[in-house]
């Protein structure tokens, strides 16, 4: 069964930093690969997302970095604001959508 | 507005004591899905639905059931609830594409305690 493994568990950044978080996927059956971001309190919802035509997807602040040949993608928020304190999960296509463990960002002031 | 609701919010209840939490969405979504969320386990798919009367096992469908009998909704069925089926529960839907998956939209989720 498919597998996706993220990291880091938990990461905490300085306002104006760059958060980094990685995922590693074994194998997929369509080239859509999103990121889903929860604030306490709700559901996660869709942040961003990539289907690999390209190698890069950017929007505002936060850019998808895909490889398709080593199998992973990672998700880069520039300029870290404390608003963006929340958990992580990236997602890659299986037979169904195979989601991540999740990363608990804390960005502080 | 385009939503996914669920009900209850809160829920706790006694080992055996049979619940069902509903899910409804109004964005006329082919396919719908409930994820059960664990510290350190992340999103785990209990099951999903294609359409209305096909439904699938997820990753751990031991101890719940799901009905499809409108498109709309989608109830999650806990016939004999234990105390490891405590756990913050997500009902997602969305539409499908022909070259896979498209947004899924949760719902605000259902903490569901079993004592």
């Amino acid at each position: 069964q498919q597998q996706v493994k993220q990291s880091p568990q938990s990461l905490i950044v300085q306002k104006g930093g760059i958060s980094i978080i990685n995922c590693a996927y074994e194998n997929t059956a369509f080239d859509y690969f999103p990121w889903y971001q929860q604030f306490p309190g709700k559901g996660p919802a869709l942040l961003i997302a990539i289907r690999p035509d390209v190698s890069e997807k950017k929007e505002g602040r936060f850019t998808i970095s895909f490889n398709k040949s080593a199998k992973q993608f990672s998700l880069h928020i520039m300029d870290s604001q404390p608003g963006d304190s929340a958990t992580y999960f990236c997602a890659a296509p299986g037979d169904k959508l195979i989601f991540g463990t999740g990363t608990r960002l804390q960005v502080f002031p | 507005e385009a939503q996914v609701t669920q009900n209850p919010r809160y829920l706790i209840t006694v080992t055996g004591k049979k619940l069902t939490v509903t899910c409804s969405q109004n964005m006329n979504h082919e396919y719908m899905s409930w994820y059960r969320q664990d510290p350190g386990l992340g999103l785990r798919q209990i099951y999903y639905s294609m359409n209305v009367e096909v439904t699938d096992k997820g990753d751990v469908p031991e101890g719940y059931k799901v009905s499809r009998k409108e498109k709309r909704n989608f109830p999650l069925i806990l016939e004999s609830p234990s105390p490891n089926q405590t756990s913050l529960y997500f009902c997602a839907s969305s539409s499908l594409l022909v070259a896979g998956f498209d947004e899924q939209f949760f719902g605000p989720g259902t903490r569901l305690t079993v004592l």
